[in-house]
């Protein structure tokens, strides 16, 4: 079964040092997701890409973030100057045209210290 | 974000008894509400889903319930079994896609 993969599984980062979270969507699909999940908190939704650009984002989602889809198959979310509380599960998640088809990623465990 | 709201975090049911869990909304404008089981270090996998012109959906041994009137929504896993025990999380779209989730409730399901 396709699946969206994301890479690294964890990831740990000093305060103030960029990363790059990276995720190969399933081929076929149209729309991408960040997601991040805080531990205890809710999932939530950072970013939506269609169509090479940003379609949505959320205030989370601030001038420290961006994504880019460099090569029509991986599509990556960084973080320019990583803080403390970016510390969290992210979730890369792609879909087709219909809510039907949203697949999620294992996630990349970021841990900011 | 409170739109989407599961105020049970955890559930315990016998192995063979029915799981019922439970997820309110606030926003009229969502169209779309699907169910996501999580384990421990992977991502949400895609459950089930119902359009809100449905009141019902059935796959298997998970029947999704709507209650647009209420706001409510709710999944039965009949029979549970012990591979059921994961955290469940009920989201919601509008037209934009964009998910809401709520808090996840932890299912265990006892031998």
């Amino acid at each position: 079964e396709p699946e969206v993969t994301q890479t690294p599984s964890h990831q740990v980062t000093q305060m103030g040092q960029e990363v790059i979270l990276r995720c190969v969507p399933i081929s076929n699909h149209l729309y991408f997701y960040w997601y991040r999940q805080i531990l205890g908190q809710k999932v939530e939704f950072l970013v939506s890409f269609y169509n090479n650009e940003i379609s949505e984002k959320s205030e989370i989602f601030d001038d420290q973030f961006s994504v880019e889809r460099p090569d029509g198959s991986n599509f990556t979310l960084k973080i320019r100057s990583t803080k403390l509380e970016d510390s969290a599960m992210y979730f890369c998640a792609s879909k087709t045209g219909s809510n039907y088809g949203y697949t999620f990623g294992s996630g990349t465990r970021l841990t900011v210290v | 974000d409170q739109q989407v709201k599961q105020n049970s975090p955890s559930l315990s049911v016998q192995e063979g008894r029915i799981s019922i869990l439970n997820c309110d909304y606030t926003n009229s404008m969502f169209d779309y509400f699907l169910w996501y089981k999580k384990y421990p270090a992977e991502g949400p996998t895609f459950l089930i889903s119902i359009s809100s012109i449905k009141d019902k959906n059935e796959d298997g041994r998970f029947t999704v319930f709507l209650n647009k009137s209420a706001k409510h929504l709710s999944l039965h896993i009949v029979p549970s079994q012990p591979g059921d025990s994961a955290v469940y999380f009920c989201a919601a779209s509008a037209d934009d896609y964009k998910l809401s989730f709520g808090a996840g409730t932890t299912v265990t399901v006892r031998a």
